[in-house]
C-alpha cells in the first residue's frame, strides 16, 4: 500500500512564477491537509479539503495561494506570483474517512525555492 | 486558536539514558496528541499517539503521558540509541481534523 505521494519533491521558481504542489493520498484515504514548514520551524496547517470541498482554509494566505482536491486526481496548491518568502518545506497529509480521530500521514514533501 | 508550546528545543543526552520532552497547549477542546518524528530532509512520521481519555500509553521504548487538567503531554524516550537523533513534534488535535504543532525538539544521541 503506497504512502502519501507528492511531487515534485524539488521545485525552483523565480519571483512573479506560479508553482503547482501535487499531493496523492494514501489509498482509502479521502481527507487531504496541507502544512507549511520554514526552516528550523514546525508545521504551520494550510488547509484541510476533502473531495471536491474545502473544509477549512483558515491557515492559508487570501492571495495567491489556493488548493483544490477534485473528485479525480491528486489534490493541487497553488502559488501564484510567488516571492521569496514563498519558500519553504510544503508537506501534504492525509487521513482516513471515518473513525481514526486526526490520524495523519505525511508525504514526503515539496521543497519549494523562490529565486 | 490553538497554541502549543513544545521543550526544550534541542536536547543532548548519551546512549542509553532517558529523554523526556514536555509540550503545553491551551485549547481545552483539544483530544488527540500525536507525535512526529522527522529526520533531516524526511517527513513527520507519526510515532505514537494519545487520546483525551487516556493517561498514558507505551509502546516499546516509547511512551507519551497527558494531564488534561493542566493542558501538558510528554514523550518519554528510555534506552535511547543514536538512531533516536531526529526532531520531535507534538501537536495538539481537536474535532476540526487541524492539528496545531509545536516547534520541535532536536535530539541528540551522543554514542
Amino acid at each position: 500500500n503506497a504512502g502519501v505521494m507528492q511531487n515534485p519533491r524539488h521545485l525552483v521558481r523565480r519571483r512573479g512564477q506560479e508553482a503547482r504542489l501535487r499531493c496523492s493520498p494514501m489509498k482509502g484515504h479521502s481527507h487531504v491537509y496541507w502544512y507549511r514548514q520554514l526552516p528550523e520551524e514546525g508545521l504551520k496547517f494550510m488547509v484541510y479539503l476533502q473531495k471536491e470541498n474545502i473544509i477549512d482554509e483558515s491557515g492559508m494566505p487570501k492571495e495567491r495561494f489556493s488548493a483544490e482536491f477534485p473528485k479525480e486526481g491528486p489534490s493541487i496548491l497553488r502559488i501564484q506570483q510567488v516571492v521569496r518568502g514563498d519558500s519553504a518545506a510544503y508537506f501534504c497529509a492525509s487521513s482516513p474517512p471515518s473513525g481514526s480521530y486526526n490520524e495523519q500521514f505525511f508525504g514526503p514533501g515539496t521543497r519549494l525555492t523562490v529565486l | 486558536g490553538e497554541n502549543v508550546e513544545q521543550h526544550p528545543s534541542t536536547l543532548s543526552v548519551q546512549e542509553g539514558d532517558s529523554a523526556v520532552i514536555k509540550c503545553t497547549y491551551s485549547d481545552s477542546a483539544s483530544n488527540y496528541f500525536p507525535w512526529y518524528k522527522q529526520e533531516l530532509g524526511k517527513r513527520p512520521q507519526l510515532i505514537i499517539d494519545i487520546r483525551s481519555n487516556v493517561g498514558e500509553k507505551k509502546d516499546q521504548r516509547i511512551a507519551v503521558t497527558l494531564n488534561k487538567t493542566a493542558k501538558h503531554f510528554s514523550l518519554h524516550i528510555t534506552e535511547t540509541q543514536p538512531e533516536d537523533s531526529a526532531v520531535y513534534f507534538c501537536a495538539a488535535g481537536g474535532s476540526n481534523y487541524k492539528l496545531t504543532f509545536g516547534k520541535g525538539t532536536l535530539l541528540t544521541v551522543n554514542p
